[in-house]
């Protein structure tokens, strides 16, 4: 069973495109996130939710709105798409917001790539 | 300054050998530690949380000075199957859980 899945693995669009990306745990965790890793590497929290409630938002552009319909989903929606925004997206979760020594879940990754 | 430096490497080793990477951190308020491991194209994965009496699992070992603020990680008797992207992650005190990533350090064990 996979602990936390997104979909697409791949996507490929062209720049001003709008286009979505599910996560879905199925570990019954209380926290999901979203990061994005660019072509150096490093890993960046976007945002992150409790029980659907934004908890974390970082300094991303509007054009990403991420929606949690329920506390085991959590999409990112972009929109009008630039070179920018090619990167590896990450879904993952974590039991308990409150408590710093959770381990966070990866899902698997989607590469996004702007043409 | 970063927020969580690491050298880059890579680290090249053969099979058995030791080796130890280093990170260091910005906020000395920062709550908790822990390195996780990168494959190639994959997702990153706890590899041990690290605590400020230092811990031990199997063949690594993570070590923890607040003082200087770096973090360390050991790995005895490398197999090839170590051969990852070893991650320093801190968690500032800001918010409950999250988490900064170092860029990563590349180990590549060879036979």
């Amino acid at each position: 069973d996979t602990a936390v899945s997104q979909t697409p693995k791949y996507l490929v669009t062209q720049m001003g495109n709008d286009k979505s990306i599910k996560c879905e745990q199925n570990l019954g965790h209380d926290t999901m996130y979203w990061y994005k890793q660019d072509s150096k590497k490093f890993l960046k929290i976007m945002f992150s939710y409790n029980n659907k409630e934004l908890i974390i938002n970082e300094t991303v552009p509007n054009r990403f709105s991420p929606k949690s319909p329920d506390k085991a989903h959590l999409n990112l929606h972009i929109n009008s798409l630039e070179l920018g925004d090619s990167a590896v997206y990450f879904c993952a979760s974590s039991q308990d917001a409150g408590s710093s020594y959770n381990e966070q879940f990866f899902g698997p990754g989607t590469r996004l790539t702007v043409l | 300054r970063k927020e969580v430096e690491q050298d880059p490497g890579p680290f090249n080793v053969p099979e058995g050998a030791t080796v130890a990477f280093n990170c260091t951190y910005s906020n000395s308020a920062s709550q908790s530690f822990f390195w996780y491991r990168q494959d190639c194209r994959k997702e990153p994965k706890l590899l041990m949380s690290v605590y400020s009496s230092g811990n031990e699992d199997g063949r690594f070992t993570a070590q923890l000075n607040r003082a200087s603020q770096y973090i360390s990680l050991l790995i005895r008797d490398s197999k090839l199957s170590d051969s990852a992207t070893y991650l320093c992650v801190v968690n500032p005190p800001e918010y409950g859980n999250k988490l900064v990533f170092g860029a990563g350090t590349i180990l590549r064990v060879k036979s």
